[in-house]
């Protein structure tokens, strides 16, 4: 099956610095992706749905210049949360989905997330 | 906008007992409705997911039933064993090209007790 990435899977920064996410699709070309975040003991949250070559589309209330999401190619976006603090610690996950997938094209295929504590 | 409800929150069965989690949705034109598994620290996997025109779908030890008039759809379980324990999302989605997007309900966590 479709197989995604994300790199690093954890990671601590000071508050006020940036951090990027990687996400890969490995053995598929991703048109789109998405981003959640996911609290402890909560649902998964749609942050921005990304396509490649073009501006990601924000959810309502998520800030566009603080996630700062880019999909420079069909396998790679990347999700850089700006001048981070103690508030945007959480579980971000992001997907993916299969465009040529023999499935049902609405199927997305997670990553394995990505653990950001901001100190 | 799509809102999706789950019920129940925690389920605690023995091993071997079923497992039954509901969800319902309210947009009409959803279609694609999946199942997720999420063990502690991962990422959401797919078990099992149905669309629009079935009304049940089985594999193996899981199965998915819905109910378009109503707007609900369940997840069944037989036979559990202990490594079926995790938290269950289900979701809703309308067609890609509908501008879909994943509208995931609250989750369940299931305990399944040896």
């Amino acid at each position: 099956g479709a197989v995604v990435s994300q790199h690093p899977s954890w990671v601590i920064c000071k508050s006020g610095t940036s951090v990027k996410i990687e996400c890969r699709s490995l053995d598929f070309q991703a048109t789109t992706m998405f981003w959640y975040r996911q609290f402890p003991k909560q649902s998964l949250m749609l942050m921005a749905t990304s396509n490649e070559g073009s501006k990601a589309t924000y959810e309502q209330g998520v800030e566009k210049d603080k996630f700062l999401i880019n999909h420079a190619s069909l396998t790679l976006s990347t999700l850089t949360v700006t001048s981070a603090h103690p508030e945007d610690s959480s579980f971000y996950i992001c997907s993916a989905r299969d465009p040529m997938g023999g499935g049902s094209r609405s199927e997305q295929f997670f990553g394995p997330g990505t653990r950001l504590t901001v100190l | 906008g799509e809102n999706v409800e789950q019920h129940p929150s925690t389920l605690s069965v023995q091993e071997g007992d079923s497992a039954v989690i509901k969800c319902t949705y309210s947009d009409s034109a959803s279609n694609y409705f999946p199942w997720y598994k999420q063990e502690l620290g991962k990422g959401p996997q797919l078990i099992i997911d149905i669309r629009s025109n079935v009304g049940e779908k089985k594999d193996q030890r899981i199965a998915v039933t819905l109910n378009k008039t109503a707007k609900h759809f369940s997840l069944h379980i037989t036979e559990t064993q202990p490594e079926d324990s995790a938290v269950y999302f289900c979701a809703a989605n309308r067609r890609y090209n509908q501008g879909g997007k994943l509208i995931f309900g609250q989750g369940t966590e299931l305990s399944v007790k040896p």
